[in-house]
């Protein structure tokens, strides 16, 4: 399982762009890259999964460099909603998409 | 679509008594399932794997006999904590894998709302 590696928290101020990056330098290649959100006291929320260079959805966007070593989230204007802990996690394709939960990323939104 | 359901959310028992938390795919069927447990300010960790027709699969160092999981459709898993202890008291979390018939990799896990288990 390949291991990830996050910050443990970031300041944004709301209306700012976030951009969260995260480091899994033993990534396979059967490994897709997925990104959740989690709220106090929720489950960890879908945002966004990709397997290279660059996926957007209508809440995020993910950038996956060729070397697929690192992968960054990137919220466009974000607001104090947003405020929240995100994980980055590594799968693999089909089986059973066992993965580990790293630390997360708190990302504190400040007006 | 995608959601995932569990009940109860929260859950308050004595010490010794047996607890079960139900864990519902709403809209897919779901072969395999996960059971995580997180403590306040720590991260998910994985408990099993829960699959469909089979026993379940545990990670190292979480007791097979105290928290058995049942997988017994493709849309429900079942986490029964037995004579449970405060030290149980936690959040429980239940995550189902959703397959996209035809596109290989795009498998996704959706997670349920989680479980607040409260042992006195």
């Amino acid at each position: 399982l390949a291991k990830t590696t996050q910050p443990i928290s970031m300041d944004s101020y709301e209306g700012q762009e976030v951009n969260i990056t995260c480091s899994h330098n033993n990534i396979a290649t059967n490994d897709y890259i997925t990104w959740y959100q989690q709220f106090p006291s929720q489950g960890p929320r879908f945002i966004i999964q990709g397997y290279k260079t660059k996926v957007t959805n209508e809440v995020a966007s993910l950038f996956i460099p060729a070397d697929r070593k690192s992968s960054t989230l990137s919220l466009p204007r974000v607001s104090l909603s947003d405020t929240a802990v995100y994980y980055c996690l590594v799968g693999d394709i089909g089986g059973y998409q066992k993965v580990t939960f790293g630390t997360g990323t708190k990302l504190q939104v400040i007006p | 679509g995608a959601v995932v359901s569990q009940h109860p959310s929260w859950v308050i028992c004595k010490s010794g008594t047996s607890v079960k938390i139900e864990c519902r795919s709403l809209d897919f069927q779901a072969t395999t399932m996960f059971w995580y447990r997180q403590f306040p300010k720590q991260s998910l960790m994985l408990m099993a794997t829960s699959n469909e027709g089979s026993k379940a699969t545990y990670e190292q160092g979480v007791e097979k006999d105290k928290f058995l999981i049942n997988h017994a459709s493709l849309t429900l898993s079942t986490l029964t904590v037995t004579s449970a202890h405060p030290e149980d008291s936690s959040f429980y979390i239940c995550s189902a894998l959703q397959w996209t018939s035809g596109r290989a990799g795009t498998d996704t896990q959706y997670f349920g709302p989680g479980t607040r288990l409260t042992v006195l």
